[in-house]
């Protein structure tokens, strides 16, 4: 089955880490951009971060640069997301998301034709 | 960041009954080069995570019921439901992907009048 599975989610004081973690089965993990999208519960959707399929490159948006790291292991068919100095305002579903690109010339498109049940933050002291 | 923004922010419709969702973009997600809006619509069902319907403004994604169509182009577009089926019911986003800072309109709630 084609699926995305989210964890690392918890409970983390102002100020501390997390790491995210996504498995991937049942299409290859290694010819797909990822990313990952949180969202408050009953709130909207927010793009947080995207990273190529060999892990070359990676983008994050202004609300997270220089706190989260995205990375991935091909071989373990997993995306990742350490978060670092968590806010309050980074409580969130997080959710892993495949790019819908051109997984022959390896393109990406940046919208999301799979996702994973997502995982929660919670950041409070 | 290009601002999406949908409305109506909730929707109450009959069974069997039209629902018209809109998206309006702050600016053009028209691609002139190859004449490709950059615009794709979402379905949330409660709990769930979202679900790609439509991408390119208008085509629906394999397996996804002809009764869902997209349409519009430059910065206003239209998500129609023909006939609204129980499981319809759902949260649904717009999202601009013309940007490489992708963007999500705010959401439409979809419930049975």
């Amino acid at each position: 089955e084609v699926q995305l599975v989210a964890s690392g989610g918890g409970l983390v004081q102002p100020g501390g880490s997390l790491r995210l973690s996504c498995a991937a089965s049942g299409f290859t993990f290694s010819s797909y951009w990822m990313h990952w999208v949180r969202q408050v519960p009953g709130k909207g959707l927010v793009w947080v971060s995207r990273i190529k399929s060999d892990g070359s490159r990676t983008s994050y948006a202004d609300s997270v640069k220089g706190r989260f790291t995205i990375s991935r292991d091909n071989a373990k068919n997993t995306l990742y997301l350490q978060m670092n100095s968590l806010r309050a305002e980074d409580a969130a579903v997080y959710y892993c998301a495949r790019d819908k690109g051109d997984v022959v010339v390896q393109t990406a498109t940046w919208y999301f034709d799979l996702w994973g049940r997502g995982t929660l933050v919670t950041v409070s002291s | 960041d290009i601002v999406m923004t949908q409305s109506p922010d909730s929707l109450a419709v009959s069974l069997g009954e039209r629902a018209t969702i809109n998206c309006k973009s702050s600016q053009s997600v028209l691609y002139s080069s190859n004449n490709k809006n950059y615009l794709a619509w979402y379905q949330q069902r409660p709990g769930q995570p979202p679900k790609l319907l439509i991408d390119w403004a208008s085509t629906r994604e394999s397996g996804v019921p002809d009764r869902f169509s997209g349409s519009g182009s430059g910065t206003d577009f239209t998500l129609t439901i023909s006939s609204l089926q129980a499981e319809d019911v759902a949260v649904y986003f717009c999202q601009q992907y013309y940007s490489t800072m992708i963007t999500f309109g705010q959401g439409t709630r979809l419930e049975i009048k």
